[in-house]
Parts: C-alpha cells; structure tokens; sequence
C-alpha cells in the first residue's frame, strides 16, 4: 500500500488550492478515504472523510463549507478542495486509508502534503 | 461528536518500565477505538484496532483493552524506539475524533 500526497504549498488567506491523494497496492474503490490534518506543534484533526464509492462524505465543523473531499475510483486518487483559506488551516494534510468500505480505522498513512497559509 | 480525552498529557518513564495510557471517550463507542503511534518527522502508525487487536507486525507488548467509554494502551518494556506521541481515534460515529495524545518521554 502506498498513499502520495501532493498540491501543497504556500498561499495566501482567502486563497484556494486542491490537495491530491495517488493510491497504489490496494482495490482504491473498495476503502473509504480521510484527510488528517496536523497544525504545528499540534495534534491530529481528522478534516473529511468519504465512503468507497464517494457517495457519502462527511467533515469536521471547522471546515465545513470550506472543503470538498471527492475521489475518482478510476484513477486511485483522493482529492481535497480548500477554499478560503485561513491562518489555521496551515498544516500537514495527511492521506489515509480506512479500514473498512464506510468506516473504520486507518490503517495505511501517506507521507503528508504540507499547506502553509501567510500573507 | 465524540470527545476523547487522553490522560495524561505527559508521561515520563525510564526504558524497561511498563505504561499504560488512558483514553476516555464523552459517550460510549462500543470497541470501535484504535490507537496510533507517532514519531517526529513521521506519519502516525496504526498500532491497535477495536480496542484490543494489533495491527500487523505490531508486536506483542502493545496491548489494548477497554469497551463503551473507557480504554487504555499498555506498552510492557519500554525500548528507545517507543518512545514517541499515542493517539487514541474512535471510528464509531462520524467525525472520526481523535484525542489529544499523549507524549511518552524517556
């Protein structure tokens, strides 16, 4: 199982970006996805998460509104869609893998896409 | 939305000692609870799932229990490699909360 995070980087508040999650070694369809946000120093926020077939998708409230999780089965990748971008959305955005087609434990990590937001 | 609180914040112990960590969920989540181990620089490691199953290659010395609201995360023989930030995270009911960690020091 390998999880690659990419599409971070440095923009400004009020900005836009989209976070990208490639999948490989595993059915992608059949697992439910999460983004797992760490500010600095902090710990672990779950953001979002989605069902195998991306019917159902579910966010915490910090970001609700802000956020899109979707998925593309087709391709293996997980996406996130951030937009209005505040000072405490800077983070590493981390890509995880459940254990389970709708819920559970997360049982493989990527490495982390890191989202720092400054002016 | 579940709350987990993790006791303590803290924990300094000496290599060779035993620990236990304490999660405490708000309402109860059966055994859905999982716990994670995270190194600086490294993404978190899936240690532990309904409450008291080892992930693969985990070995032996972690040890989990607990069922409804209260859990814990034993470690037997410390070694230098365990020492690091535990999470404790319930999938019973979305969002996925996760606690707030516990930092085991040497």
């Amino acid at each position: 199982v390998q999880l690659v995070e990419s599409g971070g980087g440095l923009e400004q508040p009020g900005g836009s970006l989209r976070l990208s999650c490639v999948a490989s070694g595993f059915t992608f369809s059949h697992y439910a996805m999460s983004w797992v946000r760490q500010g600095p120093g902090k710990g672990l926020e779950w953001v979002s998460g989605i069902s195998g077939n991306g019917g159902l998708t579910f966010y915490a409230d910090s970001v609700k509104g802000r956020f899109i999780i979707s998925r593309d089965n087709s391709d293996n990748t997980l996406y996130l869609q951030i937009r209005s971008l505040r000072d405490e959305d800077t983070a590493i955005y981390y890509c995880a893998k459940q254990s389970d087609y709708n819920y559970g434990p997360f049982d493989y990590w990527g490495q982390g896409a890191l989202v720092t937001v400054s002016s | 939305e579940r709350m987990l609180t993790q006791s303590p914040a803290t924990l300094s112990v000496s290599p060779g000692e035993t620990v236990t960590f304490s999660c405490r969920a708000s309402q109860t989540i059966s055994r859905n609870l999982a716990w994670y181990q995270q190194k600086p620089g490294q993404p978190p490691r899936f240690l532990i799932s309904g409450a008291s199953t080892r992930a693969t290659g985990v070995p032996a010395k972690f040890s989990g229990s607990g069922s409804g609201t209260e859990f814990t995360l034993t470690i037997d023989s410390l070694q230098s490699e365990d020492f690091a930030v535990y999470f404790c995270q319930q999938y019973h009911i979305w969002p996925h909360t996760f606690g707030q960690g516990t930092k085991l020091e040497i």
